[in-house]
Parts: C-alpha cells; structure tokens; sequence
C-alpha cells in the first residue's frame, strides 16, 4: 500500500523568508502524481501545486516550488517570499491511475502547520 | 470556480443519534468523497462515489454509510453516533477518475458527539 510521511508537524518562518516542508512516500509504481494542499485556518482545502513523476521537471507556481526526487522517493515544498497568507496546514498526497475495474484513491499524510512569523 | 458547499460547519450530537452530513458540488463532477480529518492522522478516505448511486468503501467505513440519489449531492450517515465519531468532516469532489485530478473541498463540519 502507498503511503505518504510528513516528517514535521509544524514548523515557522519569517515573513519574506524562504521555507521548505518535506515530504516522503513509498510507492512501487512508476508513474504517479504527487499534490501539496493548504488548508488556512477554518477555510477550505485548496490545491498548491501538482507534479507528475514522469515529468523530470519540477512544478512551480509563482512563490511555490518543488523538489522532486523520484529515486528517493522525496517532495519537498519550498515556498519563498513568505507571506502572512501563507499560514496554513499543509498536506502532502500521492495518487496514481488504478488498475483496471479499480478507483483512484488519494493518499494524504498527517501534514504539517506552517507558522509565519511577522 | 467549483463550489462545495457542507450542510453544516458545526454540529452537535449524542451518542446513538442518526447523524445526517450533506455535501452539494454545483460543478457536475463524477466523483464525491467523504474523508474524516483528526489531528496527526491527516485525512482518512471514508467513502466515495464515483457515479449516481454507486459508493466504495475507504480505508475506515466502519460506522458510516453513504448515499448518492443525484449527481450533486453526496451524504455522510453516521447510524448510531459514538463519541469516538467526534471529528472534522471534508467533502471533497472531482471531474474524473483521473490520477492527477484536482480534488475540491468543502469547508467541512466539525462534528461533536457527547
């Protein structure tokens, strides 16, 4: 079975600073996608920014950037330029296309709360 | 813009109750899910539903039933409430059964079982 690690359950940056939350996963396919959701504060999860693992390139969406590394099976969310905004939980989730008669399941891990400091 | 909308975001209940949760997506979306969200255990597939009355089971149903009469609409029924059912519920939909689909949240109902 997929599963997902987020290894830290909260951290804290400076407000214009840089941060990174890290993520792991264990997968015996070879093609799957990898997502980071935020959830403010009492408002609705949203999508941060999507990776296919075929795809060498890392994702990036304006302040929002991975690092993937698909032997290591690691993905990393930097997010730079920190902002008030940003402070969130965040989610990190695999998903790969099922089987035939099967059904994408997505896998979340636990995430991790991310303070910014102003 | 997608929007999910949860009957309630707060909700308190008794044990043994029969709990109701609805979900509404206004965006014709094959697939509705149901996850509980509980503090360092992330979230948690109860159901979902991949066409009008059609559901499979999650990784924890147990407890839980759903039912899908219309395509936008997908409800959570706890049948008996226990106080181990106090929790965040989030639905959530998306347009296909695609991997790299999207998945839309609701804000979710915090449910308190006394």
């Amino acid at each position: 079975a997929q599963t997902v690690t987020q290894s830290q359950p909260e951290m804290s940056v400076q407000e214009a600073e840089t941060v990174t939350l890290s993520c792991t996963y264990d997968t015996s396919e070879s093609d799957y996608y990898l997502f980071w959701y935020k959830q403010p504060p009492s408002r609705q999860m949203i999508l941060v920014i999507r990776q296919e693992a075929y795809k060498q390139q890392n994702a990036t969406e304006n302040r929002f950037s991975v690092n993937f590394q698909k032997a290591a099976k690691s993905f990393s969310l930097k997010i730079s330029d920190s902002q008030l905004g940003d402070a969130a939980m965040y989610f990190c989730a695999y998903n790969c296309d099922p089987f035939a008669g099967g059904y994408q399941k997505v896998t979340f891990g636990t995430g991790t709360k991310l303070q910014v400091i102003p | 813009d997608v929007k999910v909308t949860q009957s309630s975001r707060y909700l308190v209940k008794r044990t043994g109750e029969k709990v109701f949760l609805e979900c509404v997506q206004d965006m014709d979306h094959e697939n509705m899910f149901w996850y509980r969200q509980d503090p360092g255990l992330g979230l948690r597939l109860i159901y979902f539903s991949y066409d009008v009355k059609m559901k499979e089971k999650g990784d924890i149903p147990e407890g839980y039933s759903v039912s899908r009469e219309k395509k936008e609409r997908f409800s959570l029924i706890l049948e008996s409430a226990s106080t181990n059912q106090t929790s965040m519920y989030l639905c959530a939909s998306s347009q296909t059964q695609g991997a790299g689909e999207t998945q839309y949240f609701g804000p979710g109902t915090r449910l308190l079982v006394l």
